[in-house]
């Protein structure tokens, strides 16, 4: 089985940085993704962590510790369009994917 | 490139009716899955498929019924819809390598009501 937690909303100003975090405890772990979705569209890929440390992608950076069952999503130099939700998902040993209810994030100006 | 599509859009259905939920991908993908997503509870697997022949179920698959003819469509019918079945679909298909970097990626999804 598995639990995956993450806040419900944040809210930033735009420019701000932004840090989502995402505690996890499933029965096996093969990696965790983050996706990115807007109001009414499909989740889009935006990162992928199997290894402990810090993957950077342009203005978002991913972390994860395997041993603490922890990973947070950083959103730097945030803009308007950053505005959506944010879903973390761990992929197990029977390599499906289970996602956290999402984080909405709103950015003010 | 069209990537996944799904029909309908959105769907008004009455309870007790079948409904068939279309998914079609052209990135010649291994793998398909079809998730329900509800407003506080993220998305759930509904069924999946590693290849085409093969299908499975997923967290909450009662109700549903899936079937995978070829590589790139996997139609979802509910046989007798309920009110609980409200929600919004989503496809996604993968490489299906089996590996954890094994990125999904979803179709736009179709927003169901059944009353």
């Amino acid at each position: 089985g598995q639990n995956i937690d993450q806040p419900t909303e944040m809210t930033a100003t735009e420019g701000a940085i932004v840090q989502i975090n995402c505690t996890y405890q499933t029965s096996g772990f093969n990696g965790l993704f983050w996706y990115q979705q807007h109001a009414g569209e499909a989740p889009t890929f935006l990162s992928y962590n199997v290894l402990d440390g810090l993957e950077e992608k342009g203005r978002f950076s991913s972390f994860l510790s395997r041993s603490k069952g922890y990973s947070y999503l950083l959103l730097k130099e945030l803009q308007m369009k950053d505005s959506a939700s944010y879903l973390c998902a761990v992929i197990e040993n029977d390599y499906k994917l289970s996602f956290g209810a999402g984080t909405t994030v709103t950015v003010r100006a | 490139i069209a990537g996944i599509t799904q029909a309908p859009t959105s769907q008004i259905l009455a309870a007790g009716r079948r409904m068939t939920l279309r998914c079609t991908q052209d990135m010649r993908h291994n793998a398909m899955y079809w998730y329900r997503q509800d407003l506080g509870l993220g998305l759930r697997l509904i069924h999946y498929s590693n290849t085409a022949g093969t299908t499975g179920k997923g967290e909450v698959p009662d109700g549903y019924s899936v079937s995978r003819a070829n590589t790139d469509d996997f139609p979802l019918t509910l046989a007798s819809a309920v009110p609980s079945q409200t929600s919004v679909y989503f496809c996604a298909s993968s490489d299906g390598t089996g590996s954890g970097a094994d990125t999904q990626y979803f179709g736009p999804g179709t927003r169901l009501t059944v009353l």
